[in-house]
């Protein structure tokens, strides 16, 4: 079990540009999360897909975030014309989506977007 | 304790000590869940306490929950430097295990 996976570990984007980070859960998960991470706001929730249904995406920009899974064993979180503002590390979490159970939660190591 | 408005809390202590970090919660959750983040990683579970559990283990983590004055505890008991990292607690008020977390509290463990 290798785990979450998220590529790329790094990403440096000039302002303006599109940025795609992508996670790869556990294999049987069917619950997969999107969460930002930033030392002022902390982690935040931003998109959830259950069986690759997008479910919840509260957290998300309306504007310039999009997240999609096409397939069970991805899922990718897209940013358009990022803004320094979108610095941040960018995690993934999967689970086998018991209610209210979560005792499998498990997340990637994230992707730390820098946006200059 | 971690929460609201409150700023990302530290801890120094030496190697050896115990140590009780305190998260207070806003909402109503079904599960308080205690994660542990070391540089570089994502955040790794330790201990998840249902609501209907006052006290929870795992080898020298202990994990308690009041759901009266919606506070959580989570205490390690003979501290090691590899315990350094940023405690965070969680709360779910979906049912889906969208969590809402806490500021976190750094530990350091000093040698």
């Amino acid at each position: 079990n290798a785990g979450v996976i998220q590529t790329p570990r790094h990403k440096v984007t000039g302002k303006g540009q599109e940025a795609t980070l992508w996670c790869e859960p556990i294999s049987g998960h069917s619950a997969v999360f999107w969460y930002r991470q930033t030392i002022v706001q902390g982690l935040e929730f931003l998109t959830y897909f259950r069986n690759q249904a997008p479910i919840d995406d509260s957290g998300m920009p309306k504007e310039r975030f999009s997240a999609q899974m096409p397939n069970q064993s991805h899922s990718t979180l897209k940013i358009q014309s990022t803004q320094p503002q979108d610095s941040a590390v960018y995690l993934c979490a999967s689970s086998l989506d018991l209610k209210g159970r979560g005792s499998d939660y498990t997340f990637g190591s994230g992707t730390r977007l820098l946006v200059i | 304790s971690q929460w609201g408005e409150e700023n990302l809390q530290a801890l120094s202590i030496q190697e050896g000590e115990d140590v009780t970090m305190n998260c207070s919660y806003k909402t109503y959750t079904t599960v308080v869940q205690w994660y542990r983040q070391k540089s570089g990683k994502g955040p790794a579970q330790l201990i998840l306490i249902r609501s209907n559990e006052r006290e929870k283990r795992s080898g020298r983590l202990r994990a308690t929950l009041d759901t009266s004055s919606q506070s959580s505890s989570l205490s390690i008991t003979g501290t090691l430097a590899t315990d350094t990292a940023v405690y965070f607690c969680a709360t779910d008020d979906s049912g889906y295990n969208k969590l809402t977390f806490g500021k976190g509290t750094v530990l350091l463990v000093s040698p």
